[in-house]
């Protein structure tokens, strides 16, 4: 059971936008920021988006974020075929003193 | 090239121990926090624990305290996770990380622990 809350899965076909939410609480989202990883079949991580909304270099401007009280969405607009990845929400929960993740969002492009 | 490169795991027999290792290169790595996070089979990442930059706070996920401890050697750019007392349920892939204190933002290949008899 994941500290952070997302839903297993979510799809769509290429060019469409497609959302994925993460939910949590006042000791992690609630007073942190939320960060966004993308894992690859096969790859090692990678870091999405930092700061709830801030993209890394790199990172092309189709994904986006936002974040309300204790939820967080991710936005992948124009989707294409290379986002079919596992996308995991992070934050650091001042209760436990650590990094709390989601449990993972398989997104697939149709 | 900044890059993390995970070594040392393997298959192990429940309650036996492992030692795993990370070696930095391309940045000053004594200046960043550095990380433990793990990936089970089929499920999801997991952080498993945290070192900050002189040693002086560290931190476990509570299903690894009191079993795994974690070390840095600054001055050859090294980061370890000594795990004791093994279980089938450690069995993951497991990446050691960056903490630019802007996400983890760089992460090793991985390494594959295996607990089993």
């Amino acid at each position: 059971q994941s500290v952070l809350t997302q839903p297993p899965a979510a799809s769509g076909t290429p060019g469409q936008r497609v959302t994925i939410s993460c939910s949590g609480s006042t000791s992690n989202i609630g007073r942190q920021t939320v960060d966004w990883y993308q894992q690859s079949p096969g790859a090692a991580p990678k870091l999405l988006m930092y700061g709830n909304t801030q993209r890394p270099s790199g990172v092309p401007d189709r994904f986006s974020g936002s974040k309300s009280g204790t939820s967080v969405s991710l936005a992948i607009s124009g989707l294409q075929p290379e986002d079919e990845a596992d996308y995991y929400c992070a934050a650091w929960d001042v209760s436990l003193n650590g990094w709390v993740f989601g449990g993972g969002t398989k997104l697939t492009v149709l | 090239e900044v890059q993390l490169v995970e070594s040392g795991g393997g298959l192990v027999q429940p309650g036996r121990a492992l030692r795993l290792s990370c070696v930095a290169s391309g940045f000053t790595f004594s200046s960043y926090r550095m990380t433990w996070v793990r990936r089970v089979p089929g499920e999801g990442l997991v952080w498993v624990s945290y070192i900050n930059t002189d040693v002086t706070s560290t931190n476990y996920a509570d299903s690894v305290k009191g079993r795994f401890t974690i070390s840095r050697d600054n001055a050859k750019n090294m980061l370890y996770l000594q795990m004791n007392s093994l279980r089938a349920e450690d069995t993951a892939v497991y990446y050691c990380a960056r903490d630019s204190g802007n996400g983890l933002d760089i992460w090793g290949q991985g390494t594959m622990v295996t607990v089993s008899s």
